[in-house]
């Protein structure tokens, strides 16, 4: 079955980079964009980016353009996300999902905590 | 960018009700849009896709509809397995959005 497993929850301090992974399985990874998006506490869902897992190509929000980074490895089939200059507002699970025009199926969610 | 606004937000209701959850967009998507559930602790789930059709494996109390500006959600017999929070989410444009969400609780 298809699986996107991501890597495990990370505590950083404002101003630090955090880095996500998100190994896939169970399909071909180039076939699919792979999305990401976060859940800050108790709010809703809020898209961030994508990469097309083919040729690499991403799309990212105005939001985060300008700290967010979304590359692929598709000899690990997996695609990772990084965001710079943390804030307590990033305070966030960050979620990859497959693309295959809606999101399904999606990681379990990685726990980012930005902290002094 | 598309705004989705979801009614109620939250939603108390028995077992076997019918629960309706209505998800309205700024502007025209056709059928662009998917529902996801999410349960506490847990990843969204698809629910339905391009408005009306049931993803495989999810129960067949479940359906949506509408078009355009105006979709439904309906649980047609609500099990005490349905406490969630339901998304609406659109996929006629980038920036992809999402609802606000409606938390549904049982009496």
């Amino acid at each position: 079955q298809v699986q996107l497993v991501q890597s495990g929850a990370e505590v950083k301090k404002p101003g630090a980079s955090v880095k996500i992974s998100c190994q896939t399985s169970g399909y071909t990874f180039s076939r699919n964009a792979i999305q990401w998006v976060r859940q800050a506490p108790g709010q809703s869902l809020e898209w961030m980016g994508w990469v097309n897992a083919g040729n690499g190509g991403t799309k990212y929000s105005q939001k985060f353009q300008d700290r967010l980074t979304i590359t692929r490895d598709t000899s690990a089939s997996t695609a990772y996300m990084e965001l710079t200059s943390l804030t307590s507002e990033d305070t966030a699970v960050y979620y990859c999902a497959r693309d295959v025009i809606w999101f399904d199926p999606w990681g379990q969610g990685t726990l980012v905590t930005v902290s002094s | 960018d598309i705004q989705l606004t979801q009614s109620p937000s939250v939603l108390s209701a028995s077992v076997g009700d019918r629960v309706i959850i209505a998800c309205r967009a700024s502007q025209g998507i056709s059928t662009y849009l998917a529902w996801y559930q999410q349960k506490p602790g847990k990843a969204p789930q698809v629910l339905i896709y391009t408005a009306a059709t049931l993803q495989s494996g999810v129960p067949s109390r479940f359906s949506g509809s509408g078009s355009g500006t105006e979709f439904t959600l309906t649980i047609s017999s609500l099990q005490p397995e349905d406490v969630a929070t339901y998304y609406c989410q659109q996929f006629k444009s980038y920036p992809i959005t999402f609802g606000q969400g409606t938390r549904l609780e049982i009496k």
